[in-house]
């Protein structure tokens, strides 16, 4: 099992610029998150699907911020136009359905770490 | 707002030495769940507690659960160099509608040889 694949894992980018990060889920999960992880802030849910719908996107910053997920094994969080607080490492994860009522473990990707000049 | 707050944010013990890690939130929970980074790397799953349990284990680790103080501890038997890490708490909230893992700043593990 590839786990979760993120690209790409960094990226250095001026202000303005338009940046997109992209996610493949674990095969045959129903959920996908993306969280921002900052030394400030620590880890922030910015987004989640469930069946490729966002369900919940309260945490998503601004509206230069955007994700979709097409398929069940595609994700993009885009930010269009960056800038330099925007800088953090963000993480993509999935995980089963399984009981409502008891959510199981994340299978987090190894991150895309963004720069904003 | 977060959710679980570790306690201590850093922690630095010899090799053999036991760890212990503490969470604390703030409302009902589901289940709650500790997870592991090394540096430079995404988070990895160590072992969830469900609400109405009160202590399991894993290996080294042993996790325990008080509702009634709003409150857990990981603890790192006999620690090595290689559990050198941020270890982070996440909890899943009931009442929200929406049900979302949310983490903790963590603590920083240093596991001196």
């Amino acid at each position: 099992d590839a786990g979760v694949i993120q690209s790409p894992r960094h990226e250095v980018t001026e202000m303005g610029q338009e940046v997109t990060l992209r996610c493949k889920p674990i095969s045959g999960h129903d959920y996908l998150f993306w969280y921002r992880q900052t030394m400030m802030r620590g880890l922030e849910l910015l987004i989640y699907f469930n069946n490729n719908v966002p369900i919940d996107d309260s945490g998503m910053p601004e509206d230069r911020f955007s994700a979709k997920m097409p398929n069940a094994s595609f994700s993009t969080l885009k930010i269009q136009p960056s800038e330099p607080r925007d800088s953090a490492v963000y993480f993509c994860a999935s995980r089963f359905r399984g009981p409502l009522e008891e959510p199981g473990e994340l299978f987090f990707g190894e991150g895309s770490r963004l720069t904003v000049l | 707002s977060q959710q679980g707050e570790e306690d201590p944010q850093a922690l630095s013990i010899q090799e053999g030495e036991n760890a212990t890690m503490n969470c604390s939130y703030k409302t009902s929970i589901n289940n709650l769940q500790w997870y592991r980074q090394n540096s430079g790397r995404g988070l990895v799953h160590l072992i969830l507690i469900r609400s109405n349990e009160r202590e399991k284990h894993s290996g080294r680790l042993r996790v325990t659960l008080d509702t009634s103080k709003k409150s857990s501890s990981l603890l790192i038997t006999a620690s090595r160099a290689a559990d050198t890490a941020s270890y982070f708490c996440a909890t899943y909230y009931t009442g929200a509608g929406s049900y979302q893992l949310t983490f903790g700043k963590g603590t920083k593990l240093s596991v001196i040889p």
